[in-house]
């Protein structure tokens, strides 16, 4: 198993302004993934994180709007740049539990960005 | 890349009854299919998965079937209690893909009592 713990839990926004969310789990993994869940939707990948490399980005989502940072192996964090609010939403990071690339995948418990 | 689709988005059933969610990929390659959980304002958490290689998995009052040839799968939930009601995803992924886990849209799942 995995325990992940985000920061913020929450958070209200100002249109325009940037955020970053950190998310720590507590063992070493190789890939970190970042969700993003819209209100009463599902869950939409926006990049897959991996330490000592570029973040690889899911289509409609780019590194300007979403630049990912991923210093070490059990740390990484997503800022939301520039936001509207078309950007509240339930940030997600999830990490595999099986040496961090296979098996169930566990998810922290969000950070809920609301902007006005 | 792949794609799957759930349904229904919504199920409304009586207490003690079977509630079914449907769902249908695209990419054949996919060999692993799991479902998560999420309750309000909670975080997504397995229920339960299945890998290519069988056609049914169970776990007390949840099953799960999939059938390679049509590319679809289903959660099966019996005796459904009160506790049962959520969202419930399901997912798809393969491992050549990073195991990067597609999602369906959800089925919320309300349990009359």
């Amino acid at each position: 198993s995995a325990v992940i713990s985000q920061k913020p839990s929450r958070d209200i926004c100002q249109r325009g302004t940037s955020l970053t969310i950190q998310c720590q789990v507590d063992s070493q993994v190789t890939m970190m993934f970042w969700y993003r869940q819209q209100p009463g939707q599902s869950l939409t990948l926006i990049a897959t994180a991996n330490q000592g490399s570029e973040a690889t980005y899911e289509s409609g989502f780019v590194i300007d709007k979403f630049p990912i940072s991923r210093p070490n192996l059990t740390f990484s964090t997503l800022t939301v740049s520039n936001m509207s609010p078309e950007d509240s939403s339930i940030y997600l990071c999830s990490v595999f539990g099986a040496a961090g690339v296979t098996g169930e995948l566990f998810f922290g418990e969000g950070s809920r960005l609301t902007v006005l | 890349g792949e794609n799957v689709e759930q349904h229904p988005s919504t199920l409304s059933v009586q207490e003690g009854d079977s509630a079914v969610i449907k769902c249908t990929y695209s990419d054949s390659a996919s060999n692993y299919f799991p479902w998560y959980k999420q309750e309000l304002g909670k975080r997504p958490q397995l229920i339960i998965d299945i890998r290519s290689n069988v056609g049914e998995k169970k776990d007390q009052r949840i099953a799960v079937t999939l059938n390679k040839t049509a590319k679809h799968f289903s959660l099966h939930i019996t005796e459904t209690q009160p506790e049962d009601s959520a969202v419930y995803f399901c997912a798809a992924s393969w491992y050549a893909a990073g195991n990067k886990l597609t999602f369906g849209g959800g089925t919320r799942v309300l349990v009359k009592p």
